[in-house]
């Protein structure tokens, strides 16, 4: 099974700062197979990010994805308040889906 | 619109059986996998199996193998998560998705969830 971890698991951050998010596999991820996602308190995850670097419908452009083989980045170029949440990336291999653990996005 | 709409929250005692059901609507149910994700109280998110309701192809996670039972009756758009014998180690939020693999693998809408409760 690919291990996905995540990394910081808090990021304490100010609205206006730049975001790197990190999410390391154990083993190579197909970029095909990479999603990123966003929950916020009380609600569903949200499709952020398909395809590691494909923004999903009505996703604003300050979210953006890249990376290939393990090591993907989740970037959110100018926070916005409504952006503090947590975090999750996702693969799939070997005819399964992991996510990674999360990073909590907070306000500094 | 696409929509994915769960059944209410359910309080149970171990032992129990529960069915919790997720409803689709706005697109052609037979043409996309659904599946289930479990999240525990403050945890991540784990996938636990997919079933495609056209011909109920269905896969698990081998971590819920055994343990739960996915079905759809394509009649209703509807999927199914089921478990014979609830523990208190069940209790969590579980969400519906639908999965895309056009262009990628990933889940683009969700449920809006179902709070199992299992206390005795």
């Amino acid at each position: 099974e690919i291990v996905l971890t995540q990394s910081p698991g808090t990021l304490s951050l100010s609205p206006g700062e730049r975001a790197t998010l990190s999410c390391r596999a154990s083993q190579s991820v197909s970029s095909s197979y990479l999603a990123w996602y966003q929950q916020k308190p009380g609600q569903a995850p949200r499709l952020l990010i398909y395809g590691a670097s494909s923004r999903a419908t009505g996703i604003p452009d300050r979210f953006s994805g890249s990376g290939s083989g393990t090591d993907f980045t989740l970037t959110i170029s100018r926070l916005e308040p409504e952006d503090f949440a947590v975090y999750y990336c996702q693969q799939y291999g070997s005819s399964r889906y992991t996510f990674g653990q999360g990073t909590k996005l907070e306000i500094k | 619109e696409v929509q994915l709409v769960q059944s209410g929250a359910e309080v149970k005692k171990p032992g129990e059986s529960l069915k919790i059901s997720c409803k689709g609507s706005g697109y052609s149910f037979t043409s996309y996998w659904i599946g289930w994700v479990r999240q525990m109280p403050g945890k991540g998110l784990e996938w636990m199996g997919i079933i495609y309701p056209g011909d109920s192809d269905t896969r698990y996670s081998p971590s819920f193998q055994g343990q739960v039972t996915i079905s759809a009756d394509k009649s209703i758009s509807t999927a199914y998560l089921q478990w014979s014998s609830l523990k208190a180690s069940d209790t969590a939020m579980y969400y519906c998705v639908r999965h895309v693999t056009v262009l990628g693998y990933y889940f683009d809408y969700w449920g809006q969830g179902t709070l199992v409760t299992v206390s005795s």
